[in-house]
């Protein structure tokens, strides 16, 4: 099915770094959505935009709504070690719910 | 947020037989859950969309037979895996849509792990 184009697929940063990914589409979207998934557990929702050109912060993360309502990104600032884990956009278009995924960035700390 | 619970969070069965796996919505109603399965390092693949009183829909590729899907109430679907196979072996993952902050928004469960031997 449609995926959103979600880069990078992986990230090795150090302690402290900032870290910025993110997610495009051929495709509008209405709303963006940003999880964060830990091994064997569900994704958690860490930021939902719902308007072009917003942007929004969940502590140090922050995320943007692009213009065109095609893309999207999100920025962890001064990263920590509990920071590793799978991040993922999806993409909502209608009232249906039905969300469209990023196939997600492992963003692993380097010790 | 909303709260979604899953339930086995794992099981392994034999293969042949059916297991079914239950995904509630803890602190609101839902009248759409959807289903998910994962395999490693993938994203999430939409199975079917569960809706409360009538039939569910599935994505193209997955068999309706196999994986049946009640939603029988606005805070319960259960998915059945039937006649299960080494194949069948994945992470499933069930979601529910919940007003939050004046929007709708997909809150996820924390996943049941299958495999089958």
């Amino acid at each position: 099915g449609q995926q959103l184009n979600q880069s990078p697929q992986s990230m090795f940063i150090q302690e402290g770094e900032d870290v910025s990914m993110n997610c495009t589409s051929s495709s509008i979207f209405n709303t963006w959505l940003w999880y964060k998934q830990d091994p064997g557990e569900g994704p958690v929702l860490l930021i939902a935009l719902y308007k072009a050109g917003e942007l929004t912060s969940n502590g140090r993360l922050t995320a943007q709504f692009g213009i065109t309502r095609k893309d999207s990104f999100l920025n962890i600032s001064a990263s920590i070690p509990s920071d590793v884990g799978i991040y993922f956009c999806a993409g909502q278009k209608d009232s249906n719910y039905q969300l469209i995924w990023g196939a997600g960035t492992k963003l692993i700390i380097k010790p | 947020g909303a709260v979604v619970s899953q339930h086995p969070s794992w099981v392994i069965c034999k293969s042949g037989t059916s297991v079914k796996i239950e995904c509630r919505s803890l602190d609101f109603q839902a009248t759409t859950m959807f289903w998910y399965r994962q395999f490693p390092k993938q994203s999430l693949m939409l199975m079917a969309t569960s809706n409360e009183g009538s039939k569910a829909t599935y994505e193209q590729g997955v068999e309706k037979d196999k994986f049946l899907i009640n939603h029988a109430s606005l805070t319960l679907s259960t998915l059945t895996v039937t006649s299960a196979h080494p194949e069948d072996s994945s992470f499933y993952i069930c979601s529910a849509p919940a007003r939050d902050r004046g929007s709708y928004e997909q809150y996820f469960g924390p996943g049941t792990r299958l495999t089958v031997t």
